[in-house]
């Protein structure tokens, strides 16, 4: 039972590249999360889908998009990134939009150059 | 707006000592708070949590109070080791859907 999976754990990027983050639970969790970790910061919720064919916005949406590719699987795109992208994103899953615990993935580093 | 403020962001005490942490949130319909703790380079992991039909919680060391009228709720350690040093996060659902909102995070540490 691997829990929350996401890939890559790191990734350099030059300005204006595009990249896809992948995450994957095997859990039966219907809703699933992405987050960004800044210094200082706290966690942000970038997108979320509380269930399999929805996906909403968070707090910080803008210059990304995501994917509910199945029940399992919840991808985040940059589709152009920026400097001010350079973060670390977690993927996280719970059974129904946060009526208990959150499990996080192990986080991806990302730096924007 | 829908805001988690949480305070202090950094706390040292002493190993046997208690330790306080104090979160405030804006959105009155909120019902389900939880604490994270996340160790230097690992993922966030729920360490306790508390809804709001309920005003104080405990597990062992650690306690969860929560007052509605006041929206504010605070995490409690007691006899702290240095294995507890670590950073915590509040957070409280709010919002259409429900999302949980987290707190900017308190760096503990607990010198021995």
């Amino acid at each position: 039972n691997a829990g929350v999976t996401q890939t890559p754990k790191f990734q350099v990027l030059k300005t204006g590249q595009s990249m896809t983050l992948q995450c994957a639970q095997d859990m039966n969790h219907n809703s699933m999360y992405w987050y960004r970790q800044d210094p200082g910061m706290g966690l942000r919720l970038i997108y979320y889908s509380a269930s399999e064919g929805t996906t909403d916005k968070g707090e910080v949406p803008n210059g990304y998009n995501v994917s509910r590719l199945n029940k399992r699987e919840f991808s985040l795109r940059l589709e152009s990134a920026a400097p001010s992208q350079t973060s670390v994103y977690f993927c996280a899953s719970d059974i129904r939009a946060n009526t208990g615990e959150l499990f996080f993935g192990e986080g991806s580093r990302l730096t924007v150059l | 707006g829908e805001n988690v403020e949480q305070h202090p962001s950094t706390l040292s005490v002493q190993e046997g000592d208690s330790a306080v942490i104090k979160c405030t949130y804006s959105d009155s319909a909120s019902n389900y708070f939880p604490w994270y703790k996340q160790e230097l380079g690992k993922r966030p992991q729920l360490i306790i949590d508390i809804r709001s039909n309920v005003g104080e919680k405990k597990d062992q060391r650690i306690a969860v109070t929560l007052n509605k009228t006041a929206k504010h709720f605070s995490l409690h350690i007691t006899e702290t080791q240095p294995e507890d040093s670590a950073v915590y996060f509040c957070a409280a659902s709010m919002g259409r859907g429900n999302k949980l909102v987290f707190g900017a995070g308190t760096i503990l540490r607990v010198k021995s």
